[in-house]
């Protein structure tokens, strides 16, 4: 099974400041999703394919990576973003990160 | 518009059975895959397996191999996942999550069930 590692595991940012988020694969996956989920709330599919962006999502995220490391960013924060971001890979059996919380400063 | 429309919060009792529902609509239910999440609270996610829609064939992760059931109710674009001799760890948030074609992630999720299994 492949391992994700996100780091942080929480983060605070303030409006306008840059985020990156990171995801580590204990071995090399093909492509890195993203899901963005806010409390009581179902995931969001946010990025897919590694650096492509779902539907509705602002361009201010991308994402981007290879092999066995993966990043989040969000190049302005606004107070919208805080939630938590998982990670996913299914080049072998499917697993998720563990998940990065990420709050307004 | 596409949707996955579970079923209502459930409590149960160590080592009793639940069946929760998700029923699709806004799309041919047997184009695409079902997926089922598990979401322990205050937890991460967990992925539990997939149910072929076209086929009925379900495959299981391995930590959710005996107890666990997908189904089908392909008649009704329903999707169902059984869990029989429930545990304590067995509360969470239970999430049915449609794979988008043949892309390696999920375009849709239900709304979630939650299950407290408590004596």
């Amino acid at each position: 099974e492949i391992v994700l590692t996100q780091s942080p595991t929480t983060i605070a940012a303030s409006p306008g400041e840059k985020v990156t988020i990171t995801c580590r694969a204990s071995s090399s996956v093909s492509y890195m999703y993203w899901y963005q989920q806010k409390p009581g709330a179902s995931p969001k599919p946010w990025i897919y394919d590694t650096s492509k962006l779902a539907s509705g999502v602002p361009n201010r995220f991308s994402g981007s990576g290879s092999g066995t490391s993966y990043s989040l960013t969000i190049n302005t924060m606004e107070t919208e973003d805080a939630a938590t971001y998982y990670c996913q890979q299914w080049s072998s059996t499917l697993t998720f990160g563990s998940g990065t919380k990420l709050e307004i400063k | 518009q596409i949707q996955l429309v579970q079923s209502g919060p459930e409590l149960k009792k160590p080592g009793e059975s639940v069946k929760i529902s998700c029923k699709a609509s806004g799309y041919t239910f047997t184009d695409y895959a079902m997926h089922w999440v598990k979401q322990a609270p205050g937890k991460g996610l967990k992925w539990m397996g997939w149910i072929n829609t076209y086929t009925g064939k379900p495959t299981y992760a391995d930590d959710f191999k005996g107890r666990f059931v997908f189904s089908l109710e392909a008649s009704a674009s329903t999707a169902n996942l059984q869990i029989s001799n429930l545990k304590n760890e067995d509360t969470a948030t239970y999430f049915c999550a449609r794979r988008s074609g043949y892309r390696y992630y999920f375009d849709y999720w239900g709304q979630g069930v939650m299950v407290t299994v408590s004596s």
